[in-house]
C-alpha cells in the first residue's frame, strides 16, 4: 500500500530563516506533486516531479526529487509572510496514474 | 478562464437528509476527481471519471455514496442518509490527461456539516 509522510506536521517560523519540509512515500512512484493550501481555499498547485534528480524552483520555494530515496523535499529559503499556508506533497499510484496519495500537511506559520 | 467550481460552498444536514454537491470541472478537462478532506488531514481519495466513465469508485466510502457525470462535464457527488461521520470539506479536481502531465486542478470544495 502507497503511503505518503510528511514532516514536520507543524512548523513555526521567523522571516528571513530558511527550513525544509520532507515528504516520504512508500513504493515507487511515477510523479510527485506539491500542492499549497491556504486556510478556506482550494488547493493551488505548486510543483510536479517527475523525475529523479528533478529540481523545480517558483520565488522562495525549491522542490526536489530522490526517487531512490523515495523523498522530496520543499525547501524555503528567507521566509516571508505571504508563504505562510499548509503544504501538501502527493504521488501518483503508479500504474494507476490518475489517483493522487496524499501527505498529511504541513501547516507552516511564519511570523514576522 | 474560469476554474473548477464547486456549490454550494457550505452545506448543513441534518443526519439522515440526503445532500447533493456539485462540481464544475474546468471546460476541455476529461478527467474530473473527488477527494474528501477531513479537518487537519490530506484528501482521500473518493472516485475518478474520464468523460462520463466512472473508472474508479474504490475510495466511496459506503454505499450511500454516489457520484455521476452524465454528459462528461458536471459532476454530482451525492450522499444518502447522511451521518455525522460524513462531516468534511469535500473537493473536487479535474485535469487535461492531455500532456502525460497529471496536474489536477482544484475546486475551493464544499464543507459538509452533518449535525
Amino acid at each position: 500500500e502507497l503511503k505518503v509522510e510528511q514532516n514536520p506536521l507543524f512548523l513555526s517560523m521567523q522571516e528571513g530563516k530558511n527550513y525544509t519540509i520532507y515528504c516520504n512515500y512508500s513504493t515507487t512512484s511515477d510523479r510527485l506533486y506539491w500542492y499549497r493550501q491556504d486556510p478556506g481555499k482550494s488547493l493551488e498547485s505548486l510543483f510536479v516531479l517527475l523525475s529523479n534528480g528533478a529540481v523545480k524552483q517558483e520565488g522562495r520555494l525549491m522542490a526536489s526529487l530522490d526517487t531512490k530515496a523515495r523523498l522530496s523535499t520543499l525547501h524555503i529559503t528567507a521566509a516571508v509572510h505571504d508563504l505562510s499556508a499548509t503544504y501538501f506533497c502527493a504521488v501518483d499510484k503508479r500504474y494507476d496514474n490518475y489517483q493522487l496519495i496524499w501527505g498529511a500537511g504541513t501547516k507552516l506559520i511564519i511570523k514576522p | 478562464g474560469a476554474g473548477v467550481s464547486q456549490s454550494p460552498r457550505y452545506k448543513v444536514a441534518k443526519r439522515g437528509q440526503d445532500v447533493a454537491l456539485r462540481c464544475d470541472p474546468i471546460s476541455g478537462h476529461v478527467s474530473l476527481f473527488w477527494y474528501q478532506q477531513a479537518l487537519g488531514q490530506g484528501p482521500e481519495f473518493l472516485t475518478y471519471f474520464q468523460n462520463e466513465a466512472q473508472l474508479d469508485k474504490s475510495g466511496l466510502p459506503s454505499d450511500r455514496f454516489f457520484a455521476e457525470r452524465p454528459e462528461g462535464s458536471v459532476s454530482t457527488l451525492k450522499i444518502q442518509r447522511t451521518q455525522q461521520e460524513d462531516s468534511a470539506v469535500y473537493l473536487c479536481a479535474s485535469s487535461t490527461r492531455s500532456t502525460g502531465l497529471e496536474t489536477q486542478y482544484f475546486g475551493p470544495g464544499t464543507r459538509l456539516l452533518v449535525l
